[in-house]
């Protein structure tokens, strides 16, 4: 069965340090890749997508993805994370052939110290 | 932020009684979903609808119905809670398949 894996279960960092969340995925067709942000107490918000094109996507609030294809990956960076980044983030994948739906890795939660 | 709503926001229920959660969307899309959130284990599909009257199972449809008798509204129902069942459950929504999905505030929902 497809699943999606996000490595990272706590991550805690130090304001303006850099970030990057890995999240691998089983499934080797086509597939659409997706970071959600969820702030505490909040719900879910698309931080970014990846459809085609250009693997190295860029989405809201400086954060960044890239797909590397070979590696089954779509890891989420940020240059310099601010104390308000402080988050849950998840990773999720479609594919074409199971019908649109997405499926989750467990989230990373990160902290962000001031 | 798409226009979605859940209610209620928060619900204490009893073991054995059941429990009917609303979502209702104002974009039109034909796509919805509901997804239980869970401490390690991110968000789980339980159900969605690709049309009025249309829907399917998820990975943990066990023990819960749904109903779309609107385009608007996607309703969600356990027949008899239990304890196994609390959780924070989300409604989505997308026009397609292949695009993103948009998520609702959650429900908070405890089985004492």
């Amino acid at each position: 069965a497809q699943s999606v894996s996000q490595h990272n279960h706590h991550v805690i960092l130090s304001e303006a340090a850099s970030l990057e969340l890995g999240c691998n995925y089983s499934y080797g067709g086509t597939v659409n890749l997706f970071w959600y942000v969820q702030y505490p107490g909040q719900h879910l918000q698309l931080l970014l997508k990846y459809f085609s094109g250009d693997p190295l996507v860029k989405g809201i609030k400086g954060f960044e993805a890239e797909f590397i294809k070979s590696k089954f990956s779509f890891n989420l960076r940020k240059p310099s994370v601010q104390w308000s980044d402080t988050a849950e983030y998840f990773c999720a994948v479609n594919s074409y052939n199971q019908g649109g739906k997405l499926i989750f890795g467990q989230g990373t939660e990160l902290s962000v110290k001031p | 932020d798409a226009g979605i709503t859940q209610s209620p926001r928060h619900k204490v229920t009893e073991t054995g009684t059941p429990v009917t959660l609303r979502c209702h969307q104002t974009e039109n899309h034909r796509y919805m979903y509901w997804y239980r959130q869970d401490p390690g284990h991110g968000l789980r599909l339980i159900h969605y609808s690709y049309g009025v009257k249309d829907t399917d199972k998820g990975e943990v449809s066990d023990g819960y119905s749904v109903s779309r008798s609107k385009t608007e509204d996607f309703l969600l129902t356990l027949e008899s809670a239990t304890s196994s069942q609390t959780s924070v459950y989300f409604c989505a929504i997308s026009e397609s398949t292949q695009v993103e999905q948009y998520f609702g505030p959650g429900t908070r929902l405890t089985v004492t």
